[in-house]
């Protein structure tokens, strides 16, 4: 039962454009969400996070958005560059269980110069 | 500073061999997690330590794994015996505090023929 899932398995965006990944959960009782960028051979780099009490953290050209009642969320790149092609997880945490992060399936980005 | 090591970053093994992952994490870094990804699904936990201690394990697949973190440093992840299903790759993460950032490995891939 995946808790935390990204449906798209792919996403291909132009040099310049906006990138747009989403993520839905299930488990209301998370309040912490992490989004982390992972290229091949290496491991997952966290990239940016939103606590539960939050609806929006910006960080450069990355925004993570929060919508609790619709339990989703979604981190946009703006404007997307050709290093930033990898593979972004999705993760969340909830306060009774530790610092235990569960993921979701991943999105590949592919940024075209 | 020096980052999460992992070792090996790849082993091949038959199944019912035995194998021990290990993971060194940043230097001062109390918390450690295991995780592992199997054949493009999504990373799920296997287990935190805090110090020595396990804080929790309810990710571990079921008694053929064994972690251990003696003196609270390096952590060790034994697979005795392997099957098949256990082919993955194994992350190891680490943060400073239990609601930190975690720092992640380049992981271990591990197959088993």
């Amino acid at each position: 039962d995946q808790q935390v899932k990204q449906n798209s398995p792919s996403l291909s965006v132009q040099e310049g454009r906006i990138s747009i990944l989403n993520c839905d959960y299930t488990n209301s009782m998370f309040d912490y969400f992490l989004w982390y960028k992972k290229y091949p051979a290496e491991g997952p780099t966290f990239l940016i996070s939103i606590s539960s009490i939050k609806d929006k953290n910006e960080d450069g050209r990355f925004t993570v958005f929060l919508n609790k009642s619709a339990k989703h969320l979604s981190l946009h790149i703006v404007p997307s560059q050709p290093g930033d092609s990898a593979v972004y997880f999705c993760a969340a945490s909830a306060n009774n269980a530790g610092n235990m992060l569960t993921f979701g399936g991943g999105t590949r980005l592919m940024v075209k110069p | 500073e020096a980052g999460v090591t992992q070792f090996p970053s790849h082993s091949v093994i038959e199944k019912g061999q035995t194998v021990t992952l290990r993971c060194d994490p940043i230097s001062g870094h109390d918390n450690l997690y295991w995780y592992r990804r199997v054949m493009g699904k999504e990373i799920k936990f296997l287990l935190h330590f805090v110090k020595e201690s396990k804080q929790d394990e309810s990710g571990m697949p079921n008694n053929r794994f064994l972690a251990e973190r003696t003196g609270g440093t390096y952590s060790t992840l034994k697979v005795q015996p392997a099957e098949l299903e256990d082919s993955g790759v194994y992350f190891c993460a680490s943060s400073p505090g239990a609601w930190a950032e975690q720092f992640f490995g380049p992981g271990t891939r591990l197959t088993v023929l």
